[in-house]
Protein backbone atom coordinates (compact mmCIF):
# COMPACT_ATOMS: atom_id res chain seq x y z
CA UNK A 1 0.00 0.00 0.00
CA UNK A 2 1.20 3.42 -0.96
CA UNK A 3 1.45 5.84 1.87
CA UNK A 4 2.49 8.78 0.07
CA UNK A 5 1.12 9.72 -3.50
CA UNK A 6 3.02 11.87 -5.47
CA UNK A 7 2.16 13.85 -8.83
CA UNK A 8 2.96 14.87 -11.78
CA UNK A 9 5.46 12.11 -12.63
CA UNK A 10 7.16 14.13 -14.60
CA UNK A 11 6.57 17.82 -15.57
CA UNK A 12 7.99 20.03 -17.77
CA UNK A 13 8.29 23.92 -17.08
CA UNK A 14 9.94 27.32 -19.27
CA UNK A 15 12.96 28.86 -17.71
CA UNK A 16 11.49 31.26 -15.29
CA UNK A 17 7.89 30.02 -14.54
CA UNK A 18 6.47 28.13 -11.21
CA UNK A 19 7.06 24.29 -11.15
CA UNK A 20 4.65 22.69 -8.39
CA UNK A 21 4.90 18.93 -7.63
CA UNK A 22 2.32 17.58 -4.97
CA UNK A 23 1.59 15.12 -2.32
CA UNK A 24 -0.96 13.52 -0.69
CA UNK A 25 -0.86 10.80 2.13
CA UNK A 26 -2.82 9.17 4.28
CA UNK A 27 -0.86 8.04 7.73
CA UNK A 28 -2.02 10.64 10.47
CA UNK A 29 1.42 9.27 12.41
CA UNK A 30 3.63 11.26 9.44
CA UNK A 31 5.25 13.97 11.72
CA UNK A 32 7.53 15.74 9.10
CA UNK A 33 7.47 16.49 5.53
CA UNK A 34 11.09 16.34 3.66
CA UNK A 35 11.41 17.19 -0.46
CA UNK A 36 14.51 15.53 -1.97
CA UNK A 37 16.15 16.46 -4.95
CA UNK A 38 18.19 13.75 -6.60
CA UNK A 39 20.52 14.91 -9.95
CA UNK A 40 21.25 11.46 -12.61
CA UNK A 41 24.26 9.73 -11.08
CA UNK A 42 23.67 10.96 -7.56
CA UNK A 43 21.78 9.95 -4.64
CA UNK A 44 19.16 12.00 -3.33
CA UNK A 45 20.01 15.56 -1.11
CA UNK A 46 18.00 16.98 1.64
CA UNK A 47 16.37 19.73 -0.33
CA UNK A 48 13.74 21.13 2.45
CA UNK A 49 11.80 19.92 4.97
CA UNK A 50 8.47 20.86 7.05
CA UNK A 51 6.65 19.87 10.38
CA UNK A 52 2.83 19.87 9.58
CA UNK A 53 1.86 22.88 12.72
CA UNK A 54 3.08 25.30 10.02
CA UNK A 55 1.29 25.62 6.52
CA UNK A 56 4.21 27.18 4.88
CA UNK A 57 7.68 27.00 4.64
CA UNK A 58 10.23 28.96 2.50
CA UNK A 59 13.91 28.64 1.66
CA UNK A 60 14.94 30.77 -1.55
CA UNK A 61 13.05 29.83 -4.37
CA UNK A 62 11.63 27.01 -2.90
CA UNK A 63 8.23 26.90 -0.98
CA UNK A 64 6.16 23.96 0.95
CA UNK A 65 2.81 24.56 1.14
CA UNK A 66 1.45 22.09 3.57
CA UNK A 67 -2.65 21.34 3.94
CA UNK A 68 -3.27 19.31 7.30
CA UNK A 69 -6.41 18.87 7.08
CA UNK A 70 -6.82 17.64 3.69
CA UNK A 71 -3.53 15.40 4.19
CA UNK A 72 -1.21 17.08 1.10
CA UNK A 73 1.07 19.10 0.53
CA UNK A 74 3.44 20.47 -2.27
CA UNK A 75 7.03 22.05 -3.32
CA UNK A 76 6.41 25.04 -5.30
CA UNK A 77 9.73 26.51 -7.53
CA UNK A 78 9.38 30.06 -8.22
CA UNK A 79 11.88 31.25 -11.34
CA UNK A 80 12.33 28.02 -12.16
CA UNK A 81 16.04 27.68 -13.43
CA UNK A 82 17.49 24.84 -15.99
CA UNK A 83 20.01 23.99 -13.27
CA UNK A 84 16.45 23.04 -11.26
CA UNK A 85 15.98 20.32 -13.82
CA UNK A 86 15.80 16.82 -11.21
CA UNK A 87 14.20 14.14 -9.95
CA UNK A 88 12.14 15.12 -7.22
CA UNK A 89 10.90 13.41 -4.23
CA UNK A 90 8.27 13.82 -1.17
CA UNK A 91 8.74 11.82 1.58
CA UNK A 92 7.11 11.49 5.37
CA UNK A 93 7.80 10.57 8.21
CA UNK A 94 6.74 8.96 11.19
CA UNK A 95 6.79 5.99 13.71
CA UNK A 96 10.65 6.11 12.83
CA UNK A 97 10.26 5.17 9.13
CA UNK A 98 10.72 7.65 6.33
CA UNK A 99 7.86 6.96 3.05
CA UNK A 100 8.86 8.31 0.09
CA UNK A 101 6.55 8.99 -3.13
CA UNK A 102 7.22 8.02 -6.32
CA UNK A 103 9.24 11.02 -7.62
CA UNK A 104 8.73 13.22 -10.14
CA UNK A 105 11.30 14.53 -12.80
CA UNK A 106 11.28 17.83 -13.64
CA UNK A 107 12.97 19.45 -16.64
CA UNK A 108 13.06 23.05 -16.66
CA UNK A 109 13.47 24.41 -20.61
CA UNK A 110 15.21 27.90 -22.08
CA UNK B 1 29.45 15.50 -1.45
CA UNK B 2 27.30 14.43 1.33
CA UNK B 3 29.83 12.28 3.75
CA UNK B 4 28.62 9.02 2.65
CA UNK B 5 30.75 7.59 0.22
CA UNK B 6 29.64 4.02 -1.41
CA UNK B 7 31.84 1.50 -3.55
CA UNK B 8 31.81 0.36 -5.99
CA UNK B 9 29.80 3.17 -8.12
CA UNK B 10 28.98 0.54 -10.56
CA UNK B 11 28.50 -3.40 -10.79
CA UNK B 12 28.32 -6.20 -13.45
CA UNK B 13 27.69 -9.61 -11.68
CA UNK B 14 26.33 -12.74 -12.87
CA UNK B 15 24.10 -14.92 -11.12
CA UNK B 16 26.26 -17.14 -9.39
CA UNK B 17 29.00 -14.73 -8.33
CA UNK B 18 28.96 -13.08 -4.70
CA UNK B 19 29.69 -9.72 -4.44
CA UNK B 20 29.98 -6.89 -1.63
CA UNK B 21 28.68 -3.20 -1.54
CA UNK B 22 30.54 -0.92 1.07
CA UNK B 23 29.15 2.24 2.35
CA UNK B 24 31.19 4.54 4.54
CA UNK B 25 30.11 7.80 6.95
CA UNK B 26 32.64 9.47 8.92
CA UNK B 27 29.79 11.98 10.06
CA UNK B 28 29.30 10.43 13.57
CA UNK B 29 25.86 9.24 12.64
CA UNK B 30 24.44 6.55 14.78
CA UNK B 31 22.05 4.88 12.14
CA UNK B 32 22.62 3.29 8.92
CA UNK B 33 20.60 2.24 5.58
CA UNK B 34 19.79 0.41 2.86
CA UNK B 35 17.53 1.33 0.33
CA UNK B 36 17.20 -0.01 -3.59
CA UNK B 37 15.89 2.70 -5.87
CA UNK B 38 13.96 1.51 -9.05
CA UNK B 39 12.76 2.93 -11.98
CA UNK B 40 9.55 4.05 -11.20
CA UNK B 41 8.87 2.97 -7.95
CA UNK B 42 9.28 4.77 -4.38
CA UNK B 43 13.02 3.82 -2.73
CA UNK B 44 12.61 0.86 -0.45
CA UNK B 45 14.12 0.44 2.87
CA UNK B 46 16.09 -2.67 2.83
CA UNK B 47 17.70 -2.79 6.23
CA UNK B 48 18.01 0.00 9.27
CA UNK B 49 21.36 -0.47 12.05
CA UNK B 50 21.11 1.63 14.64
CA UNK B 51 24.16 1.67 17.11
CA UNK B 52 25.18 -1.15 14.92
CA UNK B 53 22.66 -3.26 15.54
CA UNK B 54 19.95 -4.46 12.66
CA UNK B 55 16.67 -3.01 14.06
CA UNK B 56 14.73 -3.45 10.71
CA UNK B 57 14.60 -5.73 8.21
CA UNK B 58 11.69 -5.40 5.70
CA UNK B 59 11.29 -8.84 4.14
CA UNK B 60 14.43 -8.66 2.01
CA UNK B 61 15.47 -11.81 0.52
CA UNK B 62 18.17 -13.78 2.04
CA UNK B 63 20.16 -13.22 -1.06
CA UNK B 64 21.06 -9.88 0.32
CA UNK B 65 23.00 -9.83 3.79
CA UNK B 66 23.68 -6.70 5.64
CA UNK B 67 26.65 -6.43 7.76
CA UNK B 68 27.12 -3.09 10.08
CA UNK B 69 30.71 -3.85 11.77
CA UNK B 70 31.05 -1.15 13.45
CA UNK B 71 28.93 2.84 13.14
CA UNK B 72 30.65 4.45 10.47
CA UNK B 73 30.48 0.97 8.21
CA UNK B 74 27.86 -1.26 6.53
CA UNK B 75 27.92 -3.74 4.23
CA UNK B 76 25.71 -5.38 1.85
CA UNK B 77 27.00 -8.67 0.47
CA UNK B 78 25.01 -10.21 -2.56
CA UNK B 79 25.16 -13.84 -3.93
CA UNK B 80 22.91 -15.72 -6.10
CA UNK B 81 21.07 -12.36 -7.02
CA UNK B 82 18.36 -11.97 -9.96
CA UNK B 83 18.32 -9.75 -13.00
CA UNK B 84 14.94 -7.87 -11.31
CA UNK B 85 17.68 -6.91 -8.69
CA UNK B 86 19.58 -4.99 -11.01
CA UNK B 87 18.59 -1.53 -9.52
CA UNK B 88 20.61 1.71 -7.66
CA UNK B 89 21.64 0.53 -4.23
CA UNK B 90 21.72 3.92 -1.80
CA UNK B 91 23.46 4.16 1.74
CA UNK B 92 22.26 6.93 3.85
CA UNK B 93 23.08 7.44 7.34
CA UNK B 94 21.27 9.97 10.09
CA UNK B 95 21.86 10.72 13.71
CA UNK B 96 19.66 9.36 14.91
CA UNK B 97 16.29 7.38 13.49
CA UNK B 98 14.33 10.39 14.03
CA UNK B 99 16.08 12.23 11.77
CA UNK B 100 15.47 12.07 7.63
CA UNK B 101 18.62 10.23 6.11
CA UNK B 102 21.57 12.16 4.04
CA UNK B 103 22.30 9.72 1.06
CA UNK B 104 25.43 8.26 -0.62
CA UNK B 105 25.85 8.42 -4.62
CA UNK B 106 24.66 5.03 -4.86
CA UNK B 107 26.09 1.69 -6.74
CA UNK B 108 24.49 0.71 -9.96
CA UNK B 109 23.80 -3.01 -9.90
CA UNK B 110 23.15 -4.66 -12.99
CA UNK B 111 22.90 -8.64 -12.93
CA UNK B 112 23.06 -10.69 -16.16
Amino acid sequence: QQQVKQSPQSLIVQKGGISIINCAYENTAFDYFPWYQQFPGKGPALLIAIRPDVSEKKEGRFTISFNKSAKQFSLHIMDSQPGDSATYFCAAFGNEKLTFGTGTRLTIIP
Amino acid sequence: ETGVTQTPRHLVMGMTNKKSLKCEQHLGHNAMYWYKQSAKKPLELMFVYSLEERVENNSVPSRFSPECPNSSHLFLHLHTLQPEDSALYLCASSLTRRLPAFFGQGTRLTVV
